[in-house]
């Protein structure tokens, strides 16, 4: 069965300071990752998704399978970034919606 | 507007008082599912659809029920709630086979007594 790690529940950084927000996986296959993003009061959104390999909001992420992980990454965090940040994994690369395994999230707070 | 609607936003009730938490899409998705969100614990996973008449357990389906009967709205029903499904919830639906990116409805608040 497929796990997703999510180490830091509580990350506090200053504004303007990098950001680095950790995610590990076991899977056995080929995973497609995730990050969603919850802002106050918000919906959950998809943030950014491995395979489209994009910078959204200047937030990039990449997938090393080699230690398992797509941790969330940016040079100079924004206090509108402050939201919990979860990462998901899906078993399938291909089609097929079977589902998302979900971390426990990580609240990313920005200190002015 | 694209989007997930859920209703209610907020529900209080008392044990063993049955329920029903309503979603609906309009964007023609395959893929519903329903999640709980706790404290310390995330997003956890109800039950899932995959389309109209097909639905399956997810990581906690315990004292949940769901129908598809249309391919716009996914229930969640429960029969006889209890205190430790006082929870957030969320709807959410995704077009099949496009990569997974989900659109979450904005939440169910429940309160059981």
């Amino acid at each position: 069965a497929q796990r997703v790690t999510q180490p830091e529940k509580l990350l506090s950084v200053f504004k303007g300071a990098p950001v680095e927000l950790k995610c590990n996986y076991s899977y056995s296959g080929s995973p497609e990752l995730f990050w969603y993003v919850q802002y106050s009061r918000q919906r959950l959104q998809l943030l950014l998704r491995h395979i489209s390999r994009e910078s959204i909001k200047g937030f990039t992420a990449d997938l090393n399978k080699g230690e398992t992980s797509f941790h969330l990454k940016k040079p100079f965090a924004q206090e509108e970034d402050s939201a919990m940040y979860y990462c998901a994994l899906s078993p399938n690369s291909g089609g097929g919606a079977d589902g998302l395994t979900f971390g426990k999230g990580t609240h990313l707070i920005i200190q002015p | 507007e694209a989007q997930v609607t859920q209703n209610p936003r907020y529900l209080i009730t008392v044990t063993g008082k049955k329920l029903t938490v309503t979603c609906s899409q309009n964007m023609n998705h395959e893929y519903m599912s329903w999640y709980r969100q706790d404290p310390g614990l995330g997003l956890r996973q109800i039950y899932y659809s995959m389309n109209v008449e097909v639905t399956d357990k997810g990581d906690v389906p315990e004292g949940y029920k769901v129908s598809r009967k249309e391919k716009r709205n996914f229930p969640l029903i429960l029969e006889s709630p209890s205190p430790n499904q006082t929870s957030l919830y969320f709807c959410a639906s995704s077009l099949s086979g496009t990569g997974k990116k989900l659109f979450f409805g904005s939440g169910t608040q429940l309160s059981v007594l």
